[in-house]
Formats: structure tokens, sequence, C-alpha cells
């Protein structure tokens, strides 16, 4: 059965202040793990797709690895808008489905 | 492009009444589903397609049917609501591109509280 463990669940930076959010996860073959934001009663956004251990993508101050069993979110000198929920989820190429972690929520003080 | 669009976006329900959540893209992407958020919890697939007339079970999928009539249209029915089926409910849709792109487009929810 695929996993995803996502950590730590909640982060509170100042603005400027970078870090990194984790994914940990266990799949059967891996077809893609992708990053998404998610904003307080909306919907999720996607971010990023990543596909094989090693790449690499990069979208304003947010960075997203991957690795063979996890991937990191990156997130450099912060804003306050960066505030959001911030999902990954795997998909298997043997699955027609997603599975999703639980989430880190950012919170990114002036 | 409307993107994907979700009716209603509350919904207030008695324990055994039954109804149906409406989901609708105008992308004609292949590939729909359906998730329940919880609080403080990430997705959970409920039932999903791949296709016009093909559904599929994901996680948690008692207490809920679904059918796929049109590639369109992906509609969620509740049977008899219970009180463990409060959650906001999203739909997304993905064009499912053979060795490419997967990406899930979400829709913005319907929150849905049973008494």
């Amino acid at each position: 059965e695929d996993q995803v463990t996502q950590s730590p669940e909640a982060l509170r930076l100042q603005e400027g202040e970078s870090s990194s959010l984790n994914c940990s996860y266990t799949v059967s073959g891996l077809r893609g793990l992708f990053w998404y934001r998610q904003d307080p009663g909306k919907g999720p956004e996607f971010l990023f797709t990543l596909y094989s251990a090693g790449e690499e993508k990069e979208k304003e101050r947010l960075k997203a690895t991957l690795t063979k069993k996890e991937s990191f979110l990156h997130i450099t000198a912060p804003k306050p808008e960066d505030s959001a929920t911030y999902l990954c989820a795997v998909q298997a190429w043997d699955a027609g489905k997603s599975t999703f972690g639980d989430g880190t929520t950012l919170t990114v003080k002036p | 492009n409307a993107g994907v669009t979700q009716t209603p976006k509350f919904q207030v329900l008695k324990t055994g009444q039954s109804m149906t959540l409406q989901c609708a893209q105008d992308m004609n992407h292949e590939y729909m589903s359906w998730y329940r958020q919880d609080p403080g919890m990430g997705l959970r697939l409920i039932h999903y397609s791949v296709g016009a007339g093909i559904t599929d079970q994901g996680e948690v999928p008692n207490g809920y049917n679904v059918s796929r009539s049109t590639t369109e249209d992906f509609p969620l029915r509740l049977l008899s609501a219970a009180p463990s089926q409060t959650s906001v409910y999203f739909c997304a849709s993905s064009p499912r591109l053979a060795g490419g792109e997967d990406t899930q487009y979400f829709g913005p929810g319907t929150r849905l509280t049973v008494l």
C-alpha cells in the first residue's frame, strides 16, 4: 500500500527565514510525486511534478527536490503570502489513483 | 475555461437524507476523482473514473455512489447521509496523458454538514 508522510505538521517562520518541508513516501514504482498548495477554504492548486530521483524544479521562492525515499520543498526567503497548507501526493505506475499526505501548514509572520 | 466546477458550495443534511454533489469540467479530461478532506488531514480518495462509463473505488467508498455517463460530468451520490460524512468534498480532473503530466485540477469544494 502506498504511503505518504509529511513533516512537520505545522511550521511557523519569520519573513525571510528559509526552511524546508519534508515528504517521505513508499510506493510500488513511482509514476510521479506531486506538490500542491492549498489556501483556507479553497481547493488544492498544483505546484510541481517530480518523476525521478535527482530531479529538481523551481518556482519563485519554492524549489522541490526528489530522492528515492523522500521529497523536500525548500522555501527561500518566504513572504506572508506563502502562508498555506502544502500537500504532497504520489502516484504509482500500477495504480489509477494518487495517495496524499496530511499536509504541512506553513505560517509566515511579517 | 471554467475549469472544474462544483455545486453546491455548502449543504446541510439530516441523517438519512440523500443528495447528489455535482462536478463538471470543461477541459475534456479523461480522469476525474472525488476526495474528502477532514480537518487537519489530507485528501482521501472516494471514487474515481478513467473515462466515460468506467468508475472504480478509492480508499473510502462506503456510503457513496458515482456514475460517469459523459466526459464532462462526475456526480457523487450520498445514499443515506450519516454524521461521519460531514466533510469537505473536492472533485478533481486530470488529462492522464500517457507517459506525460498527470496533474490534477481541483474544484473549489463542497462543504457538507450532516446533523
